[in-house]
């Protein structure tokens, strides 16, 4: 069962554009939910995460906004750029080891 | 520089060997994970350990077993590498009851033929 719901699979964004990941879950003993940004032949490196009490967080150009009673949660990435250009997962955990549950991944491609 | 070192990058094994996969980490982190990452579904946890000699099963544990005798290694195991084996798998590691995020290796590419 996929407890993690990520859309869309794949991203074309033009350079300056907007891109919008987004993901949404099931399990609400989920109580963090960070995102992750994979270049390829690397793993995945944390980006920026969010915890359920706060509504959105914002760091540089990348926001998460986080809908509690929908069970939802977006990563914004302003003014995208080619460097921009990866994998991003997002993933949510619970437990003592704090285990993460991973989406099935958004490929991003910026246009420059 | 911190870091989660794999000992292979590629690796190529026949249907019904047994398979190890080592993972170092040098950040003193008390857990350690096994995820195998195929195109669509994502990053899917195998095992999980929170301390030397403690193992839990994660999602997709079938056909796979994990030893961890010192805090900074973690090995998996395929018992009987099959075909649908055939994946990327990253090891990661993260300090106890923390949310600084996990810190992954590069992955190791396996292949069974």
């Amino acid at each position: 069962q996929q407890q993690v719901k990520q859309s869309p699979q794949s991203l074309i964004v033009q350079k300056g554009g907007i891109s919008i990941i987004n993901c949404a879950y099931e399990n609400t003993a989920f109580d963090y939910f960070p995102w992750y940004q994979q270049f390829p032949g690397k793993g995945p490196a944390l980006l920026i995460a969010i915890r359920p009490d706060v509504s959105e967080k914002k760091e540089g150009r990348f926001t998460i906004s986080f809908n509690k009673s929908a069970k939802q949660f977006s990563l914004h990435i302003m003014d995208s750029q080619p460097g921009d250009s990866a994998t991003y997962f997002c993933a949510a955990s619970t437990g003592s080891a704090r285990q993460l549950t991973f989406g099935s991944g958004t490929q991003l491609t910026v246009l420059p | 520089d911190v870091k989660v070192t794999q000992s292979s990058r590629y690796l190529v094994k026949r249907t019904g060997e047994k398979v190890f996969l080592e993972c170092v980490q040098d950040m003193d982190h008390e857990n350690m994970f096994w995820y195998r990452q195929d195109p669509g579904l994502g990053l899917r946890l195998i095992y999980f350990s929170y301390d030397v000699k403690m193992k839990e099963k994660g999602d997709i544990p079938e056909g796979y077993s994990v030893s961890r005798e010192k805090k900074e290694r973690f090995s998996l195991i395929l018992e009987s590498a099959s075909t649908n084996q055939t994946s990327m798998y990253l090891c990661a590691s993260s300090f106890q009851g923390s949310d600084y995020g996990y810190t992954f290796g590069s992955g190791t590419r396996l292949t069974v033929v």
